[in-house]
């Protein structure tokens, strides 16, 4: 498996809701990563998991909360989103920080 | 810090032509150099790769880049662009600690038929 899997594909949320994005790899690596990407805009670094500790926050706000269960899950709880938040939201994996594998993304709309 | 400049933000080539997308990177040491592509509402497809030895990388769908140190530059090309080549392409380094992957701003390419 050479995958990075994220669910949902598409999720639409007011913003009083509470949900969660979910990223599985089964490649072993021990790296994972949450980005943000705005249309027509380059990904950006939210939070780096290394080892399933979190090791980087690039300053993203509390409504935005990760989890990392084990070596293979990577989560993102979303609560209290604003409109600006509505993004591709990216999930990526590597071993030893080469090799970055990215998943599909998840389109995250909040109205 | 590192950083990377994608020049061009927007390019247009003829079906059949040869296609340079370029990319200034700025790190202390050697870096770990990175394509992806992307199209319209997907994830990022690596292309190729180049962590050290051989400075030109062939990469998957015909492509190929070009490391140059002391040009700080790490540019991808192609002999012959295909109409499914149309598409976001970004460029990205990593530190050789290589836990944060920097995007450029991404070049659109746009093939004419």
């Amino acid at each position: 498996d050479t995958e990075v899997t994220q669910t949902p594909k598409h999720l639409v949320m007011g913003m009083t809701n509470k949900k969660s994005l979910k990223c599985e790899q089964h490649m072993g690596h021990r790296a994972m990563y949450w980005y943000k990407q705005k249309a027509k805009k380059p990904p950006e670094l939210m939070f780096v998991y290394s080892y399933e500790k979190l090791s980087i926050n690039e300053s993203v706000p509390s409504r935005f909360s990760p989890e990392c269960p084990n070596s293979s899950l990577l989560n993102l709880h979303l609560h209290a989103l604003q409109p600006e938040d509505s993004a591709l939201y990216l999930c990526a994996s590597s071993q030893t920080g080469i090799g970055y594998t990215f998943g599909s993304g998840t389109r995250l709309t909040v109205v | 810090a590192q950083s990377v400049t994608q020049p061009d933000i927007h390019i247009t080539v003829s079906e059949g032509a040869s296609l340079e997308l370029r990319c200034n990177y700025s790190y202390g040491a050697t870096p770990y150099l990175f394509w992806y592509v992307q199209s319209p509402g997907q994830g990022l497809q690596l292309l190729l790769k180049y962590f050290s030895g051989d400075t030109l990388v062939q990469g998957i769908k015909g492509f190929e880049a070009e490391f140059k140190r002391s040009q700080s530059s790490f540019n991808l090309r192609k002999p012959s662009v295909h109409w499914s080549d149309a598409a976001e392409y970004f460029c990205a380094v990593a530190t050789n600690a290589g836990n944060m992957l920097t995007f450029g701003g991404g070049t659109r390419l746009m093939v004419k038929p």
